[in-house]
């Protein structure tokens, strides 16, 4: 059963902070990685994706990735109190089709 | 910026009635999901279309869930009779390529009673 694990959290952090989700995934075979934000009634949104292994930054976002550990991390810099939303980590083979395993999702909170 | 659209935004239904979820994915987009959602849990792959047929269901996807691009820009899912546990959040997605991220619709909120 391929499994991707996240902390249900909430993660409270102070404006202005640096928030850092994590996620592990059991499936060795797993290629591409995504982070999506959830607003509570709302649809996932893509906000990061990482291929290979390392750092990908985008505005104050960082994907960081590392297969032989098998955890995905995401970094979230100056966070501001739009940012409080839940944070799901997806997963997925490189099928071509990519079927997307996600986590339960890390809740972020920041305070003003 | 391009949308994946979804209508209705909320169904009630009785249980044992059929219902379709419509979805208008991304014009340029070859690729195609539904997944569901149920109230406080994880999102779930229900199946992915490519090139007019199914490319991969998962076991939720039973035989009482159907999909199909009738016209080349709707894309629907059809439940034959729904049960209390159907209810959840549908989603609807799209990709330009199967490498890639794709864009979720808005989302049906499918209430079975």
């Amino acid at each position: 059963q391929k499994e991707v694990e996240q902390n249900s959290g909430p993660l409270s952090v102070p404006e202005g902070a640096i928030a850092s989700l994590n996620c592990t995934y059991s499936d060795r075979g797993s290629q591409s990685f995504f982070w999506y934000r959830q607003y509570s009634g709302k649809s996932p949104e893509l906000i990061m994706s990482i291929y290979s292994n390392g750092d990908k930054e985008d505005g104050r976002f960082t994907a960081q990735l590392n297969k032989a550990s098998q955890y995905v991390s995401l970094l979230i810099r100056d966070s501001q109190p739009s940012d409080s939303a839940t944070y799901l980590c997806a997963v997925a083979m490189n099928t071509g089709f990519q079927k997307l395993v996600f986590g339960t999702g890390t809740r972020l909170l920041v305070s003003p | 910026e391009p949308e994946v659209t979804q209508t209705p935004s909320h169904q009630v239904t009785q249980m044992g009635q059929e219902v379709i979820l419509r979805c208008v994915p991304i014009s340029n987009h070859l690729y195609f999901y539904w997944y569901r959602q149920i109230l406080g849990q994880k999102v779930e792959f229900l199946v992915s279309f490519y090139n007019n047929e199914i490319s991969e269901k998962s076991e939720i996807f039973d035989d009482q869930f159907s999909v199909e691009r009738p016209d080349g820009s709707n894309f629907t899912l059809k439940i034959r009779s729904t049960k209390l546990e159907d209810s959840a959040m549908y989603f609807c997605a799209s990709s330009v390529a199967g490498m890639y991220g794709y864009t979720f619709g808005s989302g049906t909120r499918l209430t079975v009673v």
